[in-house]
């Protein structure tokens, strides 16, 4: 049980596009999903959270209107990575907080972003 | 401020038991002790968590101190596959902050 997947797992694009990338909790509901960032060689770094049917909430330093999040149901939140650039290649993983047990989170495997 | 302490590596032989340490002296009464551990390119994997008593699962065991100011995961027998990055975090379900985690090697 638990089990939270992303879509697309790795994906290259051309500077100046945009990505968007999916988060799925598979067998629960989610109130908060989170998406998170992570540098090579580096620990995760949470970028936002969002909670189901409002509006995302974005951690210092992270630009809202580059990073798109819509959390439109209990099990699904997807991450837009507008006018993508080198600098926004990077490892970017969702979490889930279940609506049952709501004391943990549950990661998916990542997404891997580059940016040509 | 990851809110944990951690070492920053450890090793252990294949089929020896392993002790993680995590300090987190200043947790508050509602946060738990997470455990999640991570392979090169891929999301954290949970582990096991716990609030107050001692925890048990198929992967680890979780023993949590007394005042609640360090925990320690334990896996019982290791196994190569075991060799990954170790995170301890402390909160309720949200704000985790993720410190940079033990690299645990295992020896064959």
């Amino acid at each position: 049980g638990a089990v939270v997947s992303q879509h697309p797992s790795r994906v290259i694009c051309k500077s100046g596009t945009s990505v968007k990338i999916e988060c799925r909790s598979l067998d629960f509901q989610a109130t908060t999903m989170f998406w998170y960032r992570q540098f090579p060689k580096q620990s995760l770094m949470l970028m936002a959270t969002s909670n189901e049917g409002s509006k995302a909430t974005y951690e210092q330093g992270v630009e809202k209107d580059k990073f798109l999040i819509n959390h439109a149901s209990l099990t699904l939140s997807t991450l837009t990575v507008t006018s993508a650039h080198p600098e926004d290649s990077s490892f970017y993983i969702c979490s889930a907080r279940p609506l049952v047990r709501a004391d943990t989170q549950y990661f998916g495997p990542g997404t891997r972003l580059t940016v040509l | 401020d990851a809110k944990t302490t951690q070492p920053n590596s450890m090793e252990s032989n294949e089929e020896e038991p392993v002790h993680l340490p995590c300090n987190h002296s200043t947790i508050s009464g509602t946060d738990y002790i997470h455990w999640y551990r991570q392979l090169p390119s891929q999301g954290p994997e949970y582990v096991i968590h716990g609030l107050t008593s001692n925890v048990n699962n198929r992967m680890a065991s979780l023993a949590i101190a007394e005042d609640r100011k360090s925990s320690t995961l334990i896996l019982h027998r290791a196994t190569l596959r075991d060799a990954a990055v170790y995170y301890c975090i402390r909160g309720y379900g949200q704000n985790f902050v993720f410190g940079p985690g033990t690299r645990l090697s295992v020896l064959p």
